[in-house]
């Protein structure tokens, strides 16, 4: 079984600036995939990065990138340059090379102007 | 660019009724799930679809809950007899047909279920 962490349920940010949020999960498979996913407000889920776990180096999509701890299994998404259309919800979620994804519990993000 | 539709957005039921929640998803994906999220929790899978069969289903999907892909373009997920515990947004997915879920599903906008 495997199980995603949010610990943060809300986080705001200035905008302009590097927020980081939070992710930490637990599985037992050696080979699974890593996800951020952003969903504004009545809209639907947008993938925004993915990592896969073999890989060490940190998947980069423009302004985001994570930051992948597999020892520690921690995901971290940086958010840089934060703009006001990055207010959303953001689901960490992982997958282990079956169909099902598992999500943490969300983190709002909130940018101020 | 493509997206994942789902209609209706809100649906009202009565207890003991059933619903069908429909979905389009992107046209050259293969694979089709169906996740939930109830009121201040978490999104939980329940279903995965791929080549006219289930693939994998969790605990949550029992025998009230069957799916379908009637037609080459639609996925459905219907509720045979509604719960006020079934009351939840219900969000659909689909994903490439290379690497499948691998590289990331694509979710639709959810529909709204409320068991009255």
């Amino acid at each position: 079984a495997q199980t995603v962490t949010q610990s943060q349920p809300e986080m705001s940010v200035q905008e302009a600036e590097t927020v980081t949020l939070s992710c930490t999960y637990d599985t037992s498979e050696s080979d699974y995939y890593l996800f951020w996913y952003k969903q504004p407000p009545s809209r639907q889920m947008i993938l925004v990065i993915r990592q896969e776990a073999y890989k060490q180096q940190n998947a980069t999509e423009n302004r985001f990138s994570v930051n992948f701890q597999k020892a520690a299994k921690s995901f971290s998404l940086k958010i840089s340059d934060s703009q006001l259309g990055d207010a959303a919800m953001y689901f960490c979620a992982c997958n282990n090379a079956g169909n099902m994804l598992t999500f943490g519990g969300g983190t709002r993000l909130m940018v101020k102007p | 660019e493509p997206e994942v539709t789902q209609t209706p957005s809100h649906q009202v039921t009565q207890m003991g009724q059933e619903v069908i929640l429909r979905c389009v998803p992107i046209s050259n994906h293969l694979y089709f799930y169906w996740y939930r999220q109830i009121l201040g929790q978490k999104v939980e899978f329940l279903v995965s679809f791929y080549n006219n069969e289930i693939s994998e289903k969790s605990e949550i999907f029992d025998d009230q809950f069957s799916v379908e892909r009637p037609d080459g373009s639609n996925f459905t997920l219907k509720i045979r007899s509604t719960k006020l515990e079934d009351s939840a947004m219900y969000f659909c997915a689909s994903s490439r047909p290379d690497r499948g879920s691998i590289m990331g599903q694509y979710f639709g906008p959810g529909t709204r279920l409320t068991v009255t």
